[in-house]
Parts: C-alpha cells; structure tokens; sequence
C-alpha cells in the first residue's frame, strides 16, 4: 500500500522567502511522485513529477523538488516566494506501473505575507 | 493547450436524487479516473476507467457509483440515490499512454451539495 506524508497543514512565508513544503511517503514499489497545485475555487494543476530519472526535478513557477529514497522524501522548494503562490499543495505519489490510482497527502495551505 | 473539462461547475441536489456529473477528458487519452475532495479533507481516488471497463475503484466506490463512457468523447459519473455524505468536490482526470508517463490532467472539478 502507498501513502503520502505532508507535514504541516498550513505554512505561511514571507514574500521573497523560502518556500519548503514537506512531502514524505510510503511505497512497497519503486514510486511516482507528483505535486499538485489548486488555487482557489480551481481544480489541481501539475507543477512537477517524479519519474525515476533526475532526482532534482524542476517544475513550473520555479518550483522544484528532490526525490530521496534514503529518506523516502519528495519535498518541495521554491527560493523565493511571490503572492501569486498563495494555494494549497498535494504532494501524491503513484506506482510506475499499470493503471495505478494516485494516492494524495492531505495537502499543505501556503500562505505568502507581504 | 488540451484540458479536461468537467459540467456542470456546481450542482445541488436533493437527497436521495439521482445527479450524473460529466467531464471530457483529452481527446486521445486512454485512462480516466474520478477522484473526490470532501471539504477540508484531502482528495481521494474513487475509479479508474480504461478500455471501457472499471480497471480498480475503492471501497468508497460502492453501488450507489456507476461509470459510463456514453460516446467516444464524454465520460459519466452518476450516483443513484445522493447521501448528505456525498457533499464534494468531484474531479475528473485523465491520462495518455504509456508515452507520456503516468501524469494525470485533472478538470476544474464539480461541485456538488446535497441537502
């Protein structure tokens, strides 16, 4: 069975800060991992994956992730926050075969303060 | 770009009605789900669909739930007899072959309100 870890339901930075959203999960597989935006009132938007190549994987926004087994974490960065980033993040993770649903964390509500 | 599309945005029902939510996924994709959000939870899988056949669902999937792919373009969520319970947000997503990896593209969602 899968599960997906997010530490945090709510984090609030400060415009131009660091953004960490935490993200870690359980695979008996080796794993997919995703992470979601949705912004409010709007459905879930990708804005990166892991898929068994580059551990560093970039997304959209400026966002980024690093995948770690030793770990089993997937967290999420972001160098320098904009209010634009205000929303809620699903970390969610998959197998890497056959038509596997996608098991989603409970989410984490970033908030940028100006 | 190509994107799910989901109808209608919002639907309130009575209970013990029957609602049929639609989406369309991306033309030339070939896995569909239906995933739900209760409010303040997070989203969970409900049904996977491919080559017109339920391929896995959950135990929240139950008979009340069906799945249809009516025609080569819309694919159906109905639920017979709605619950207070049943109070979400439902999403549609799809995926394509094996080419393009195992990302879902998700639909703006619908929400639905029994009372």
């Amino acid at each position: 069975a899968q599960s997906v870890t997010q530490l945090g339901s709510h984090v609030s930075v400060s415009e131009g800060a660091l953004v960490l959203l935490r993200c870690n999960y359980s695979s008996s597989v080796p794993p997919y991992l995703f992470w979601y935006v949705q912004y409010p009132n709007q459905g879930l938007q990708l804005l990166l994956k892991y898929t068994s190549a580059a551990t560093l994987v970039k997304g959209i926004n400026g966002f980024e992730a690093e995948f770690k087994k030793s770990e089993t974490s997937f967290h999420l960065t972001k160098p320098s926050a904009h209010m634009s980033d205000a929303a809620e993040y699903f970390c969610a993770v998959s197998s890497l075969s056959g038509n596997t649903p996608l098991v989603f964390g409970k989410g984490t509500r970033l908030s940028v303060i100006a | 770009e190509p994107e799910v599309t989901q109808t209608p945005s919002h639907q309130v029902t009575q209970m013990g009605q029957e609602v049929i939510l639609r989406c369309v996924p991306i033309s030339n994709h070939l896995y569909f789900y239906w995933y739900r959000q209760i409010l303040g939870q997070k989203v969970e899988f409900l049904v996977s669909f491919y080559n017109n056949e339920i391929s896995e669902k959950s135990e929240i999937f139950d008979d009340q739930f069906s799945v249809e792919r009516p025609d080569g373009s819309n694919f159906t969520l109905k639920i017979r007899s709605t619950k207070l319970e049943d109070s979400a947000m439902y999403f549609c997503a799809s995926r394509g072959s094996s080419g393009e990896g195992d990302t879902q593209y998700f639909g703006p969602g619908t929400r639905l309100t029994v009372l």
